[in-house]
C-alpha cells in the first residue's frame, strides 16, 4: 500500500513568489491534514479536512495561505506571496481510524 | 485549546540504558496520546499510542504510561540502541486521532551513545 505522497520534496523560491504543494493521501483515508514544521520544532496544524470540507482552518494564515481538496482525495496547499519566515517543512498527513500517517514533507526555502 | 509540553528537549544516554520522556497536556477532554519518532530528514512515524481508558501500554522495549488525573504521559525506552537515536514527539487529541486535531509537543532529541 502506498503511503502519503507529497510533491515537490524540495522547493527554493525568492520572496514574494508563489508556491504550491501537493498531497495524495492513503487510499480510503477521509481525513487529511496539513502541518507546518519549523526546524527543531514539533508539527503545527494548519488545516484539517474531513472529505472535501475544511473543518478546522483556524491556524491557517488566510492572507497568504490557501488550501483545497476538491474531490475529497488529493489536496493542494498554496502560499502567495511567500515570505522569508515561511521557510519550513510542510507535512501532509492522513488518517482513517485513528493513526496519522505522514508524508515525507515538502521543504520550502524562501530566499 | 490544547497545549502539550514536552521535556527534556535533549536526552543523551549510553547504549543499554533506559530513556524516559515526559509530556503534560492541558485539556482534560483529550483522550488519545500517540508518540512519534522522526529520524533526520524523514517523516514522523507512530511508534506507540495510548487511549485514556488505559493506564499503560507496552510494545517490546517501548512503553507508555498515562496519568489522567495529573494530565501527563510518558514514553519509556528500555535497553536503548544506537538506532533509537532520533527526535521523539508526544501529541494529544480529543475523540481519537481521526476526529480531532493532534497537538504536538516540541520534541525530544534522543542520542544513544554506543
Amino acid at each position: 500500500e502506498a503511503g502519503v505522497v507529497q510533491s515537490p520534496r524540495y522547493k527554493i523560491i525568492e520572496k514574494k513568489q508563489p508556491v504550491a504543494f501537493w498531497c495524495n493521501p492513503i487510499s480510503g483515508h477521509n481525513t487529511l491534514y496539513w502541518y507546518l514544521q519549523n526546524l527543531g520544532q514539533g508539527p503545527e496544524l494548519l488545516i484539517r479536512y474531513e472529505n472535501e470540507e475544511a473543518v478546522d482552518d483556524s491556524q491557517l494564515p488566510k492572507d497568504r495561505f490557501s488550501a483545497e481538496r476538491l474531490k475529497g482525495v488529493d489536496s493542494t496547499l498554496k502560499i502567495q506571496p511567500a515570505e522569508l519566515g515561511d521557510s519550513a517543512v510542510y507535512l501532509c498527513a492522513s488518517s482513517g481510524r485513528g493513526e496519522l500517517f505522514f508524508g515525507e514533507g515538502s521543504r520550502l526555502t524562501v530566499l | 485549546g490544547e497545549n502539550v509540553e514536552q521535556h527534556p528537549s535533549t536526552l543523551s544516554v549510553q547504549e543499554g540504558d533506559s530513556a524516559v520522556i515526559k509530556c503534560t497536556y492541558s485539556d482534560s477532554a483529550s483522550n488519545y496520546f500517540p508518540w512519534y519518532k522522526q529520524e533526520l530528514g524523514k517523516r514522523p512515524q507512530l511508534i506507540i499510542d495510548i487511549r485514556s481508558n488505559v493506564g499503560e501500554k507496552k510494545d517490546q522495549r517501548i512503553a507508555v504510561t498515562l496519568n489522567k488525573t495529573a494530565k501527563h504521559f510518558s514514553l519509556h525506552i528500555t535497553e536503548t540502541q544506537p538506532e533509537d537515536s532520533a527526535v521523539y514527539f508526544c501529541a494529544a487529541s480529543k475523540y481519537g486521532g481521526s476526529q480531532g486535531n493532534l497537538i504536538f509537543g516540541k520534541g525530544t532529541k534522543l542520542s544513544v551513545k554506543p
